[in-house]
């Protein structure tokens, strides 16, 4: 299986600033990865896939990028609102795997 | 508007089996796989398993190859994930969601969480 390694696993920002957040691949993966949002309590929401394409809804605060085994989702500009856990998942290879989860706290 | 609508929650004992079913709407469900996720606590989203909506094949995480069975019934637009041999260590929130693209999802359903304690 291919291994997803995020970093960090967790961190602490205020409104209004950048964050960015990695994950590694064991393998390389082609762009074929998701970035999702986690609300404790709630479902993932999908916030972009294939890398760096934005899924319907999602503001253009978020974005993505990487090739091969690295790739990042960058926040800028923090909204209270984006305060929550974030996952990346590989989908090159079945069984598609996950992240550990970067867990965005307000400072 | 797609909508995927999980069963309740679930208490089990050790060795027990436990189905959750997903009930869907706002799409043709035999266009489109469901695939089944979970998340125990302070663990990492794990796939488990999918089936196709229109001819049923599964296929399953060789981790649960032999305690998973996922169905569906098409006249229901419902899908349904049992496991089987219930550990503690299957404490977790279990997710359906509805394959996008080709291979993440856009569409949840809402969790179950099933709680194996003796």
């Amino acid at each position: 299986d291919i291994q997803m390694t995020q970093s960090p696993s967790s961190l602490s920002a205020s409104v209004g600033d950048s964050v960015t957040i990695t994950c590694r691949a064991s393998q390389g993966i082609s762009n074929s990865l998701a970035w999702y949002q986690q609300i404790p309590g709630k479902a993932p929401k999908l916030l972009l896939f294939a890398a760096s394409r934005l899924d319907s809804g999602v503001p253009s605060r978020f974005s993505g990028s990487g090739s091969g085994t690295d790739y990042t989702l960058t926040i800028s500009s923090l909204q209270p609102e984006d305060f929550a856990t974030y996952h990346c998942q590989q989908y090159y290879r079945v069984p598609s795997t996950f992240g550990q989860g970067t867990r965005l706290d307000i400072k | 508007q797609v909508h995927l609508v999980q069963s309740g929650a679930e208490v089990k004992k050790p060795g027990a089996s436990v189905k959750v079913s997903c009930e869907t709407s706002g799409y043709m469900f035999t266009a489109y796989a469901i695939h089944w996720v979970r998340q125990a606590p302070g663990q990492r989203l794990e796939w488990m398993g999918w089936i196709n909506g229109a001819n049923g094949n599964t296929k399953y995480s060789q981790k649960f190859q032999d305690r998973v069975t996922i169905t569906r019934d098409t006249s229901a637009s419902t899908a349904y994930m049992e496991l089987r041999s219930l550990r503690s260590e299957d404490t977790a929130l279990y997710y359906c969601a509805r394959l996008d693209g080709s291979g993440f999802y856009a569409h949840w359903g809402q969790g179950t969480l099933v709680t194996v304690s003796s």
